[in-house]
């Protein structure tokens, strides 16, 4: 059964620090991996998609790393804002299968003062 | 500006009281699909459609019905409601390229008492 697992649930940190968020998958043949940013009570937001042959894709102060190895992939989030604050979340799908996709639960971010 | 775009955002209904969730998306995409979003579980899909005619169920399906008439338009219809089905809704589109970024609407929170 293809899975996406998620840590941690919850992270709280301090404007101005990092952070990363771990992303591990089950999902096979493997297709694409993509990274969304959810306000409450909003719609998820793309970040970052990569494929197979990428490992590293950078938005702004997000960077995602993927390794398809070990089927893991990490956004690190660089220098963090108020505005950072949200859930995040991990989404994959596999080759053959475009229309459906595998999501994480997201990693629930608080950035506070 | 790429949009989609859910009518009504917000709706409380009674047990059986049919309802439609509407969907429009701008960017002339092939492919759309409906997610329900409930606390500790990840998006999971109702149905998608991959073109104008063209639907299938996702993994979440039963108490829901579809419609692709033209390709802007992809409604969620509830012909009988109840309250397992009090959950966020989201409608996304994208190009027929499955590498392609998702756009999700903005959600439609649906209560059913």
């Amino acid at each position: 059964k293809n899975q996406v697992e998620q840590s941690p649930q919850s992270l709280i940190i301090l404007e101005g620090k990092n952070c990363t968020l771990q992303c591990n998958y089950t999902v096979s043949p493997f297709s694409n991996l993509r990274w969304y940013k959810q306000d409450t009570g909003r719609g998820p937001v793309s970040l970052t998609i990569m494929t197979f042959s990428e490992n590293t894709k950078s938005n702004g102060r997000y960077t995602a790393t993927l390794d398809a190895d070990t089927k893991q992939s990490s956004l690190h989030i660089t220098a963090s804002q108020l505005s950072d604050s949200a859930s995040y979340i991990c989404v994959v799908s596999a080759i053959g299968t475009a229309s459906k996709l595998t999501f994480g639960t997201g990693t629930r971010l608080q950035v506070t003062l | 500006e790429a949009q989609v775009t859910q009518n009504p955002r917000y709706l409380i209904t009674v047990t059986g009281k049919k309802l439609t969730v509407t969907c429009s998306q701008n960017m002339n995409h092939e492919y759309m699909s409906w997610y329900r979003q409930d606390p500790g579980l990840g998006l999971r899909q109702i149905y998608y459609s991959m073109n104008v005619e063209v639907t299938d169920k996702g993994d979440v399906p039963e108490g829901y019905k579809v419609s692709r008439k033209e390709k802007r338009n992809f409604p969620l219809i509830l012909e009988s409601p109840s309250p397992n089905q009090t959950s966020l809704y989201f409608c996304a589109s994208r190009t027929s390229l499955g590498g392609n970024t998702i756009y999700f609407g903005e959600g439609s929170w649906l209560t059913v008492v």
